[in-house]
């Protein structure tokens, strides 16, 4: 049974960068099937494609935040990663990372953490 | 980009009615188009892909058709636990967007 799991902080101060990781259990990231992504949701809002990758390092960006978006894969912990830089109020959401088959339906996600940007 | 449409944003019905959920595309993405559902508290579940298969472990109840830019979720007799929120995904530019989803609440 596939499990992800995102870790970070909750909250996070403007213009910092919000880091969060995605560890994978249960299956491997290194699998040639899938792929890993991240979407995030606001409060009360609809879900919001933020990136992806693969587990050799290609990453596909949402064009809106590419010039402040990091996306990473770390092969040995079998985990992703993501680094969102110079954050304001509205990058506050629920963050879920998922995966994805290479047709791009996600299939499994991890449960969600809330980040708040506020000083 | 594509920009996919739903509707109605809210559909109040009673377990066991019939519901039809929408998902209009801006331009057609072929079958290239998934549903899911999603209850409070909880990340999304895929229902169905491609516009008309039901992923692992879903029940009957839930339908997909449609192709082009005009798709359509139905679920045949409402359930205690289908009252959740409903998102169309599209694919036809991987790995796609979101529509703003359908509220199905109850009556």
């Amino acid at each position: 049974q596939l499990q992800l799991q995102e870790s970070g902080p909750g909250l996070v101060k403007p213009s910092e960068t919000l880091s969060l990781s995605c560890i994978v259990s249960g299956g491997s990231i290194s699998s040639n099937t899938y792929y890993w992504g991240w979407i995030r949701q606001p409060p009360g809002k609809g879900l919001e494609w933020i990136g992806s990758i693969y587990y050799s390092g290609s990453t596909y960006y949402n064009p809106s935040l590419k010039s402040r978006l990091t996306i990473s894969v770390d092969t040995s912990k079998n985990q992703f990663s993501l680094n969102l830089s110079s954050v304001t109020a509205a990058d506050t959401a629920v963050y879920y990372c998922a995966r994805l088959y290479s047709s791009g339906w996600y299939s499994d996600w991890g449960q969600g953490t809330l980040v708040t940007v506020s000083s | 980009e594509i920009v996919l449409t739903q509707s109605p944003a809210t559909l109040s019905l009673s377990p066991g009615e019939r519901a039809t959920l929408s998902c209009r595309a801006s331009q057609s993405v072929s079958s290239y188009l998934a549903w899911y559902q999603q209850k409070p508290g909880q990340a999304p579940r895929l229902l169905i892909y491609d516009a008309s298969n039901r992923a692992t472990g879903i029940p009957a109840r839930f339908s997909g058709s449609g192709s082009g830019t005009d798709f359509t979720l139905t679920i045949s007799s409402l359930e205690p636990e289908d009252f959740a929120v409903y998102y169309c995904q599209q694919r036809s530019n991987w790995p796609g967007t979101f529509g703003p989803g359908t509220k199905v609440d109850i009556k």
